[in-house]
């Protein structure tokens, strides 16, 4: 099984739409991450969390907003959905330092029509 | 599968040919390195990372190579085999949490 879970694979919705898309992890770590991908402009930091208490934006969080249910669960909600915010999204996590060594899940491709 | 290849350097290789990726990174006093590799479908896999104290670190069929004076980071495949394909990107911390950047990445094609 993976370490790192997203759910679900794939998804397709309507301008407007509220969506979550969900994260779960088994490599006990305490930080999570969730980044889009889109073509020609890598990874960008969508939130992170270093602990259940622990939230933080990061280059790209408007539109969007995270709950961390547990120290395994890391969710991420698209409040209405748009357009242009059709992407490919990755959780990821890490143990911290010194090494910030991420793992990611196989990603979540979202369609907005 | 996703386009995360589009409008990313290529570079295609001959099937047993050794593979060199570079990548430029932004901050000199960033103090470790780490590739990842990324086939199409998946999600961004490690390979290998490097510390600043460190020129190479070598792994299974790949090393890395890390030049500070130029801030220059490569990648090292040998014999190099269609499994390979892939899109290979580096990441660095960036300020004092320990977050990655990315960068934009090159995707490998290896032809039979």
């Amino acid at each position: 099984d993976a370490d790192v879970t997203q759910t679900p694979r794939n998804r397709i919705t309507k301008t407007g739409k509220r969506i979550m898309l969900e994260c779960s992890q088994t490599k006990g770590h305490d930080r999570m991450y969730w980044y889009r991908q889109d073509p020609g402009l890598g990874l960008r930091l969508i939130y992170y969390s270093f602990d259940v208490k622990d939230i933080n934006k990061g280059e790209i969080s408007d539109g969007y907003s995270v709950s961390r249910q547990a120290q395994a669960k890391f969710s991420l909600s698209l409040e209405s959905a748009i357009p242009n915010q059709t992407a490919l999204y990755f959780c990821a996590t890490s143990g911290g330092f010194p090494k910030n060594i991420q793992y990611f899940g196989a990603g979540t491709r979202l369609s907005v029509l | 599968g996703e386009n995360v290849g589009l409008h990313l350097p290529t570079l295609s290789v001959q099937e047993g040919d050794n593979s060199i990726i570079n990548c430029a990174y932004s901050n000199s006093a960033s103090d470790y390195f780490i590739w990842y590799k990324q086939e199409s479908g998946k999600g961004p896999q490690f390979i290998i990372d490097i510390r600043s104290n460190m020129d190479k670190r070598q792994g299974q069929r790949v090393t890395v190579l890390l030049n500070k004076t130029v801030k220059h980071l490569s990648l090292q495949i040998a014999a190099t085999q269609p499994g390979d394909s892939a899109v290979y990107f580096c990441a660095e911390p960036e300020g004092s949490q320990g977050n990655l950047i990315f960068g934009k990445g090159t995707k490998l094609s290896v032809k039979p």
